[in-house]
């Protein structure tokens, strides 16, 4: 597949499990950002990655621990969940800079913690 | 500090009437803006930029500076165009978009 693709598409947990989402991007960007996406707040900013490197981080809950081994790939480990952390999470990609930028979104992940 | 607002959360039209939907902008530096849509059960997807200047799916935005405002358009409404949108500008220190809150936009038959 191409584009940015996102495992699992849903996911149910408790509050005492530990879960990863997983983004792949096949653009060639260097640049990944996680999102939350929920009724409450239509759209926040969570991670930026640029260059496997995390560039912010924007007051998130230390439940939620990103990690970019490479370019191409990033994880978001959960632990320890409240039952307001479900949410849609998406991942998007985007070249760092230039006039062509454009973030490129995944289908997100629909998560429940019960 | 930058900032988008999509002053309306639901906008329900008919069918073949006119659509705006309203975005206004407050940024110190020379802005580029988008709109991205999200129709049902499919992923957010670019809708236009400004500096394209085009006309997607009959969807127009016009830059305003002095009015700091980049509305969406479209004369005739089809119920297809039924989906969230989100009004968006580009900050390049850290190089991220700043969304607004989104507009959902009904289209009734």
């Amino acid at each position: 597949e191409t584009g940015v693709t996102q495992t699992p598409r849903h996911l149910v947990m408790g509050m005492t499990n530990k879960k990863s989402l997983k983004c792949e991007q096949h653009l060639g960007h260097n640049a990944m950002y996680w999102y939350k996406q929920s009724a409450k707040k239509p759209l926040e900013l969570m991670f930026v990655y640029s260059l496997e490197e995390r560039v912010e981080n924007n007051s998130v809950p230390s439940r939620f621990s990103p990690e970019c081994p490479n370019s191409s790939h990033l994880f978001l480990h959960l632990h320890t969940l409240q039952p307001e952390d479900s949410a849609l999470y998406l991942c998007a990609s985007s070249p760092w800079t230039g006039l062509s930028y454009e973030q490129y979104f995944g289908p997100g992940t629909r998560l429940t913690v019960t | 500090a930058q900032r988008v607002t999509q002053p309306e959360k639901l906008l329900s039209v008919f069918k073949g009437a006119p659509v705006e939907l309203k975005c206004n902008y407050s940024y110190s530096g020379s802005p580029e803006l988008f709109w991205y849509v999200q129709y049902s059960r499919q992923r957010l997807q670019l809708l236009l930029r400004h500096i394209s200047r085009e006309s997607i799916k009959g969807f127009t935005a016009d830059l305003n500076k002095g009015e700091t405002s980049f509305h969406l358009k479209k004369p005739f409404a089809q119920e297809e165009d039924s989906a969230m949108y989100y009004c968006a500008l580009y900050r390049e220190y850290g190089n991220k978009l700043v969304f607004g809150a989104g507009t959902i936009l009904r289209v009734k038959s």
